[in-house]
């Protein structure tokens, strides 16, 4: 089957770091994203990993373990914007289709 | 948590026919249901936002004649895609907002391809 799961929800402080997991399974994985969601709005992509390691993308970066099943997402000098929901998703290349996670909303305090 | 029923989750049809893709929030009422469409390894692309009993908002270079959108109940929004070609091939999310929550609560896509 597919399962992704996130942390609920996160507070970190302005200016700290915060890292945002993300665990899958799914068949036929073949490639991990990641969206920023502002309240009321729609999904705004951040990343995408397909090989092993980090992506590095300004003040976020994004990791990768396909043998682990395991993603995180690395947000540095974070600001008061960053609060929002950040969706884990993979696709799913066996049955062509996305399998999100139910996100985890962070609050940035200042 | 609130679940968005899409359907159906592929369909093969050949060019010139049009595609009806109905995106349904099974256990909450939605004021506002989202529109994507997607090409392998891109980002979502937000095409239409769905307002009950109003039109639908259509972004910059969308053609609101080629995908029709209705949102005639606070649980269902259809897309349909009329005289669809080749290059409509793509997967299409909906998404719908209960308006009590600030997340998006998304289908689980319909993959279209056009012969």
């Amino acid at each position: 089957g597919q399962n992704i799961d996130q942390p609920t929800e996160m507070t970190a402080t302005e200016g700290a770091i915060v890292q945002i997991n993300c665990t899958y399974q799914t068949s036929g994985f073949n490639g991990l994203f990641w969206y920023q969601q502002h309240a009321g709005e729609a999904p705004t992509f951040l990343s995408y990993n397909v090989l092993d390691g980090l992506e590095e993308k300004g003040r976020f970066s994004s990791f990768l373990s396909r043998s682990k099943g395991y993603s995180y997402l690395l947000l540095k000098e974070l600001q008061m914007k960053d609060s929002a929901s950040y969706l884990c998703a993979v696709w799913d290349n066996y049955g062509q289709n996305f399998v999100f996670g139910p996100g985890t909303r962070l609050s940035v305090l200042p | 948590g609130a679940v968005v029923s899409q359907h159906p989750s592929r369909v093969i049809c050949k060019s010139g026919t049009s595609v009806k893709i109905e995106c349904r929030s099974l256990d909450f009422q939605a004021t506002t249901m989202f529109w994507y469409r997607q090409f392998p390894k891109q980002s979502l692309m937000l095409m239409a936002t769905s307002n009950e009993g109003s039109k639908a908002t259509y972004e910059q270079g969308v053609e609101k004649d080629k995908f029709l959108i209705n949102h005639a109940s606070l649980t269902l929004s259809t897309l349909t895609v009329t005289s669809a070609h080749p290059e409509d091939s793509s997967f299409y999310i909906c998404s719908a907002a209960t308006g009590r929550s600030e997340k998006l609560f998304f289908g689980s896509g319909t993959q279209l391809s056009v012969l």
